[in-house]
């Protein structure tokens, strides 16, 4: 399998223009999970789904954010508009249906928003 | 509410010894998993090793071994014969049975001098 597959691997954006950072889970993985992480705050839970339906979305940092999963095999996470305070690693993950499975990341998207 | 706590943020260890990465976590659920991550400069998030809190045997996987006290709520990561490739960023984490959020710990800095 080729893995948990995300794109852009670096995306540079200026303030206030919109960011899509797309993700493509393991085959048969039922859960999809969205990451930030930065310096200051370590590594956030933002929105998890489950068979494409949002579960738990209270890590989304505000409505600039937004998620949407409208296959088993797509994913996107959306900034618009973007700010320099955005600017993180966002790490896309998928697991198995087990509430306790291991999850497997994907590369990591560099987002830099000038 | 899960707590996981690395009170290290930074370790070195002299290639081909041993060395020893804390955590500790808090939770109320008596069914749970704890993990290990690596993060090397790539950014991609690897699973080391992963135990269940209802075994009572150490999880190890080659040079990578767990003590796990579960009375104590300790999970501490024993890399042994450390290689210049185990230096990354090692995270702990831990999520309860049928509840998918994982709790990530704020990550140790493992450095392999040669």
């Amino acid at each position: 399998d080729a893995g948990v597959i995300q794109s852009p691997r670096h995306e540079v954006t200026e303030m206030g223009q919109e960011v899509t950072l797309r993700c493509k889970p393991i085959s048969g993985h039922d859960y999809l999970f969205w990451y930030r992480q930065t310096m200051m705050r370590g590594l956030e839970l933002l929105i998890y789904f489950n068979n494409n339906v949002p579960i738990d979305d209270s890590g989304m940092p505000e409505d600039r954010f937004s998620a949407k999963m409208p296959n088993a095999s797509f994913s996107t996470l959306k900034i618009q508009p973007s700010e320099p305070r955005d600017s993180a690693v966002y790490f896309c993950a998928s697991s198995l249906s087990l509430g306790t499975d291991t999850q497997y990341f994907g590369p990591g998207t560099r987002l830099t928003v000038l | 509410a899960q707590t996981v706590t690395q009170s290290q943020p930074e370790m070195s260890v002299q290639e081909a010894e041993t060395v020893t990465l804390s955590c500790t976590y808090d939770t109320s659920e008596s069914d749970y998993y704890l993990f290990w991550y690596k993060q090397p400069p790539s950014r991609q998030m690897i699973l080391v090793i992963r135990q269940e809190a209802y075994k009572q045997q150490n999880a190890t996987e080659n040079r990578f071994s767990v003590n796990f006290q579960k009375a104590a709520k300790s999970f501490s990561l024993k890399i042994s014969d450390s290689q210049l490739g185990d230096a990354a960023m090692y995270f702990c984490a831990q999520n309860s049975g049928g509840y998918q959020k994982v709790t990530f710990g704020t990550g140790t800095k493992l450095q392999v001098i040669p």
